[in-house]
């Protein structure tokens, strides 16, 4: 079975410091995609970030980045020049091809940041 | 471009009455998926639609619990006969074909009181 893990259940960072949350998951497919939601106090589930599996390059949108690692199954989420409005849960998740239809998520990391 | 549409947002309901919550899909989108976010927790996967089409309800609770999306009209998640462990924000997703990005809609709360 998939699983996901986000070790981190709080972390918190200062404005326009970097800040890396951390995720491993656990599947014996070979293509897949995985994605990192935000989830601010509104509770709308925001999409960050996909990476395809299939792909070297880690993806990029802005300020957020990641860091993907195939081999190690570890996916951490990288965000630089950290802002009030970063403030949210952090969720991060795997579709694999075999089971298309559904997404499995971690457990969430909640991301503080200060002013 | 409208998002996935939710509605209503926020849902109470005494025990024993029904719930029913309505989700409309993004233009374009003819699959869509149900999640259950407990207080505190992640979002489960409950059931996965197509027009007319349940494909994959492994993750709904045998009893209580039904999903339909018509050949028209909103997808409809209806709960009978509610008890307080039904109390969660309830999430839908669509996605323009199957194994792709999901995008949310901003979710029903449900209070059972």
């Amino acid at each position: 079975a998939q699983t996901v893990t986000q070790s981190q259940p709080e972390m918190s960072v200062q404005e326009a410091e970097t800040v890396t949350l951390s995720c491993t998951y656990d599947t014996s497919e070979n293509n897949y995609y995985l994605f990192w939601y935000k989830q601010p106090p509104s509770r709308q589930m925001i999409l960050v970030i996909r990476q395809e599996a299939y792909k070297q390059q880690n993806a990029t949108e802005n300020r957020f980045s990641v860091n993907f690692q195939k081999a190690a199954k570890s996916f951490s989420l990288k965000i630089s020049d950290s802002q009030l409005g970063d403030t949210a849960m952090y969720f991060c998740a795997f579709i694999g091809s075999y089971n298309t239809d559904k997404l499995i998520f971690g457990t969430g990391t909640r991301l503080q940041v200060f002013p | 471009n409208a998002g996935v549409m939710q509605n209503p947002r926020h849902l109470v309901r005494r025990r024993g009455q029904e719930a029913r919550l309505r989700c409309s899909p993004m233009k374009g989108h003819s699959h869509v998926y149900w999640y259950r976010q407990l207080p505190e927790e992640g979002l489960k996967f409950m059931v996965y639609l197509q027009k007319e089409n349940i494909i994959d309800e492994s993750g709904m609770p045998k009893e209580r619990f039904s999903a339909e999306f018509p050949k028209e009209g909103p997808s409809i998640l209806r709960i009978q006969q509610v008890v307080r462990g039904d109390s969660a924000a309830y999430f839908c997703a669509s996605s323009p074909q199957g194994w792709d990005t999901q995008y949310f809609g901003p979710g029903t709360r449900l209070t059972v009181l």
